[in-house]
């Protein structure tokens, strides 16, 4: 059973607003990951972190941000989100014991009208 | 990274062994062979990884030619619920690495 959380699992939004996705684990790992995926199509990585205060930007360019205050949280922010935004954005983690053992959460899928 | 070819699609009949197959010619000898799926769009699930072993966990067995060049994920009984997107990536296993997930193989696994 997955021990990493994400919320909201579903939103609807307009365009303009702020939002914010949350992930967070429980299983102590150093490293976490965003991915964004439309339908039918491939994972992209946004962005990952090592650990606290360690944030970089992943292979596709996102408009978001992240931060990584607390080894357990990593926080995915969009300041204005528009209809381009739309997509389903997934948090992982991964321990030392397996730097490609990456463990999922079950997805944010955002909408954004 | 070494770059892994695997068909876009393959059908499975229930209850029989789905053999998925991952070419990777490229590998270089530090470079470990994983497996991951997706199950209608929910989070990719990691499945199995190997280095020239072949290994067997509780969900499935992999096999890697001696010439590491390729390999193949068994599902030795298909259920309706491995339906999934299936991903073969090859990468070395160290804390810098990044997980790059191509289009992998779709299984539909059918009654």
């Amino acid at each position: 059973e997955a021990d990493i959380y994400q919320t909201p699992r579903y939103l609807v939004i307009g365009t303009g607003k702020k939002i914010t996705l949350e992930c967070s684990q429980t299983m102590g790992h150093d490293k976490m990951y965003w991915y964004q995926q439309d339908p039918g199509m491939e994972l992209h990585l946004i962005h990952y972190s090592y650990g606290v205060n360690s944030t970089e930007k992943g292979d596709l360019s996102s408009e978001s941000t992240v931060s990584r205050i607390r080894t357990e949280h990593f926080p995915l922010t969009l300041e204005s989100a528009r209809p381009s935004h739309t997509s389903q954005y997934l948090c992982a983690s991964s321990g030392a014991g397996g730097a490609n053992v990456l463990t999922f959460g079950a997805g944010s899928r955002l909408t954004v009208l | 990274d070494a770059k892994t070819t695997q068909p876009t699609s393959m059908d499975c009949a229930e209850g029989r062994a789905a053999n998925l197959p991952c070419n990777h010619s490229t590998i270089s000898g530090n470079e470990y062979v994983y497996w991951y799926r997706q199950i209608h769009s929910q989070g990719p699930q990691y499945i199995i990884h190997g280095l020239k072993n072949n290994e067997t966990n509780e969900m499935a067995s992999l096999i890697i030619t001696e010439d590491r060049k390729s390999s193949t994920l068994i599902l030795p009984h298909a259920t309706l619920r491995d339906t999934a997107v299936y991903y073969c990536i090859v990468r070395v296993n160290n804390a810098g690495n990044m997980l790059t997930f191509g289009g992998g193989t779709r299984l539909m696994v059918k009654p």
